[in-house]
């Protein structure tokens, strides 16, 4: 079974300032995906970002970018020039590309707090 | 748009009692998911659906069921309802190797 680790609970940062998350994951399988979900107070799901294995180029969305390192097995997410709208609980994801149902393991997430 | 609808958003419930959410999606995805999320943790698979009339376990099914009687909805039923099912619970949906994509959570008391 896979399992997902975000073995940060908690981080503050202030406004405009950069945030890194971490993530690491077990898995003995080559082709997967792996997501960031933020979760915000309205407790929406929101997706953030996705990242296919079998590309070595890490993906970007506007401020959110990821720095995937396979060999290690690691997933960390970088909020740059944060926003007050970026507090939020943030959830690492791992979805397996052959397994049926697409089924998603998730982390137990890391509460992010943007300071003014 | 409405994307993944969740019906009722809120619910008090009495030990024993037994009820069903629904979820519905208006974006023909094959697959639909129902996780529980309990306070500071993830999201943990109850029951999954890869297309009509089929339905599979998740990680913690146990005092659940579930049916996809059509495409577009999914129900996810408590028999019996205990204190221990107390969450907030959501629904998703997706293609096959796409994102899922989630409904708003209904929250779930049972005391």
């Amino acid at each position: 079974a896979q399992t997902v680790t975000q073995s940060q609970p908690e981080m503050s940062v202030q406004e405009a300032e950069t945030v890194t998350l971490s993530c690491t994951y077990d898995t003995s399988e080559n082709n997967y995906y792996l997501f960031w979900y933020k979760q915000p107070p309205s407790r929406q799901m929101i997706l953030v970002i996705r990242q296919e294995a079998y590309k070595q180029q890490n993906a970007t969305e506007n401020r959110f970018s990821v720095n995937f390192q396979k060999a290690a097995k690691s997933f960390s997410l970088k909020i740059s020039d944060s926003q007050l709208g970026d507090t939020a609980m943030y959830f690492c994801a791992f979805m397996m590309s052959r397994a049926a149902g697409n089924k998603l393991t998730f982390g137990g997430g890391t509460r992010v707090l943007v300071k003014p | 748009n409405a994307g993944v609808t969740q019906t009722p958003k809120f619910r008090v419930l009495k030990t024993g009692q037994s009820m069903t959410l629904l979820c519905a999606q208006d974006m023909n995805h094959e697959y639909m998911y129902w996780y529980r999320q309990d306070p500071g943790m993830g999201l943990r698979l109850i029951h999954y659906s890869v297309g009509e009339g089929t339905t599979a376990k998740g990680e913690v099914p146990d005092g659940y069921n579930v049916s996809r009687l059509k495409k577009q909805n999914f129900l996810l039923g408590l028999e019996s309802a205990a204190p221990s099912q107390t969450s907030v619970y959501f629904c998703a949906s997706s293609r096959p190797y796409q994102p899922q994509h989630f409904g708003d959570g209904t929250r779930l008391s049972i005391l």
